[in-house]
């Protein structure tokens, strides 16, 4: 069972370079979610897609775009990168109803030098 | 708005039990979650509660919720190392709505 899939698993940018960090999901969900996890601050949202064609932004969305592709795949963009975006990034997804929470993948951790 | 407070760290011997505590400031939260996350890894549910409980049991997992004081308990009865991680409580509006997550107790339990 993959569940929610990150790519890539680590990054290293200069300032100023662009990325795409990309999210799939094999589990049929509705929702996906982009956090942030940085030391002392806990996961804030970034962005989030309640359905397939719909993004709203979450707590932190400056310096982000984000695409749902379709179903199954959520992406997050940074245009250009600054060292406070220096981070573990985690892409979530959950299914109505609070029941099962939500599935995490295993994070892409993003170094901008 | 919303806003869960955690302690940020404990430590405890294997064999004893572990209480991680969480406040959350939203009345209105309906739904409240207790997730683990290991080094390396992403956050993974262990346990949720609705707010009409008081108490939910699962295998050496007990939550404690009081309402009056907004203050959420997981309580893990007969602590081994392979507990030792970090400990997120998140609250929910509704069953439908977005997790806004506590900043996480890292947990470290020695033999």
């Amino acid at each position: 069972n993959a569940g929610v899939t990150q790519t890539p698993k680590f990054q290293v940018l200069k300032t100023g370079q662009s990325m795409t960090l990309q999210c799939a999901q094999d589990m049929n969900h509705n929702s996906m979610y982009w956090y942030r996890q940085d030391p002392g601050m806990g996961l804030r949202l970034i962005y989030y897609s309640a359905s397939e064609g719909t993004t709203d932004k979450g707590e932190v969305p400056n310096g982000y775009n984000v695409s749902r592709l379709n179903k199954r795949e959520f992406s997050l963009r940074l245009e250009s990168a600054a060292p406070s975006q220096t981070s573990v990034y985690f892409c979530a997804s959950s299914d109505e109803g609070p029941t099962y929470g939500y599935t995490f993948g295993s994070g892409t951790r993003l170094t901008v030098v | 708005g919303e806003d869960v407070e955690q302690s940020l760290f404990l430590s405890v011997r294997e064999g004893d039990s572990s209480v991680i505590n969480c406040t959350y400031t939203d009345s209105s939260s309906t739904y409240l979650y207790w997730y683990k996350q290991e080094p390396g890894a992403g956050l993974q549910l262990l346990t949720y509660i609705f707010s009409n409980m008081d108490m939910k049991q699962d295998q050496r997992l007990t939550v404690l919720l009081n309402k009056k004081d907004k203050h959420l308990s997981l309580r893990i009865a007969d602590t081994q190392t392979g507990d030792s991680a970090i400990y997120f409580c998140a609250e929910s509006l509704s069953g439908y709505s977005t997790l806004t997550f506590g900043k996480g107790t890292m947990l470290l339990v020695s033999p």
